[in-house]
């Protein structure tokens, strides 16, 4: 079946230093990345919408300068967060649609990030 | 009126029972439907999409559509303690190929040994 891969699985970093995660589409083309964050115990939060070759299309109060979104290729969509500070500790998890249409999403495994 | 919404729970049901999970959505013009699974710690996955009125069965799972209703429901037989996680229901808002998601804030189910 179609698989999203997502790394890291799991980071710590510094507060103030810059995290990238990665996600790749390894039997399809993702021309659309979808980049969730969820924090224990809440639901998926949908922070921004990546399309290959154009800029990201984030939600309200998701600070795109904060969370930069790359998407240069039809495998590849990374998202960094910049500057990282505790409260940006949480389970990161990117999706896409491997069929079109009407077809189930696929997600990465999650990246869950600790900032410290 | 939320968009997608679902009994939080938490569900519990005794191993081998039939747990029933319902999600009820506002627009009426959605055309399909998803099941996704969250152990806790992991990533969704999915376990059911529906599109067509009536029962869809895959093994164990049953996904049960009333759009007259704004309804879908999963069912899953001979629970397991290995079912037990959050059952996240999603249904796609938008046009085009790459619609986003718009998720229930899931139900929590635990089956008991």
């Amino acid at each position: 079946g179609a698989v999203v891969s997502q790394h890291p699985s799991r980071v710590i970093c510094k507060s103030g230093t810059s995290v990238k995660i990665e996600c790749r589409s390894l039997d399809f083309q993702a021309t659309t990345m979808f980049w969730y964050r969820q924090f224990p115990k809440k639901s998926l939060m949908l922070m921004a919408t990546s399309n290959e070759g154009s800029k990201a299309t984030y939600e309200q109060g998701v600070e795109k300068d904060k969370f930069l979104i790359n998407h240069a290729s039809l495998t590849l969509s990374t998202l960094t967060v910049t500057s990282a500070h505790p409260e940006d500790s949480s389970f990161y998890i990117c999706s896409a649609n491997p069929g079109g249409g009407n077809y189930g999403y696929t997600f990465g495994s999650g990246t869950r990030l600790t900032v410290v | 009126q939320k968009e997608v919404e679902q009994n939080s729970g938490p569900l519990s049901v005794p191993e081998g029972a039939i747990a029933s999970l319902n999600c009820t959505y506002s627009d009426r013009g959605s055309q399909s439907f998803f099941w996704y699974r969250q152990y806790s710690g992991k990533s969704p996955e999915l376990i059911m999409s529906i599109y067509s009125n009536g029962d869809k069965e895959d093994g164990r799972f049953t996904a049960q559509l009333n759009k007259a209703s704004q309804y879908v429901s999963l069912l899953i037989r001979d629970s397991q303690p290995s079912d037990s996680a959050t059952y996240l229901c999603a249904v796609p808002k938008g046009a085009g190929n790459n619609r986003k998601l718009i998720w229930g804030l899931g139900t929590s189910l635990a089956v008991n040994p």
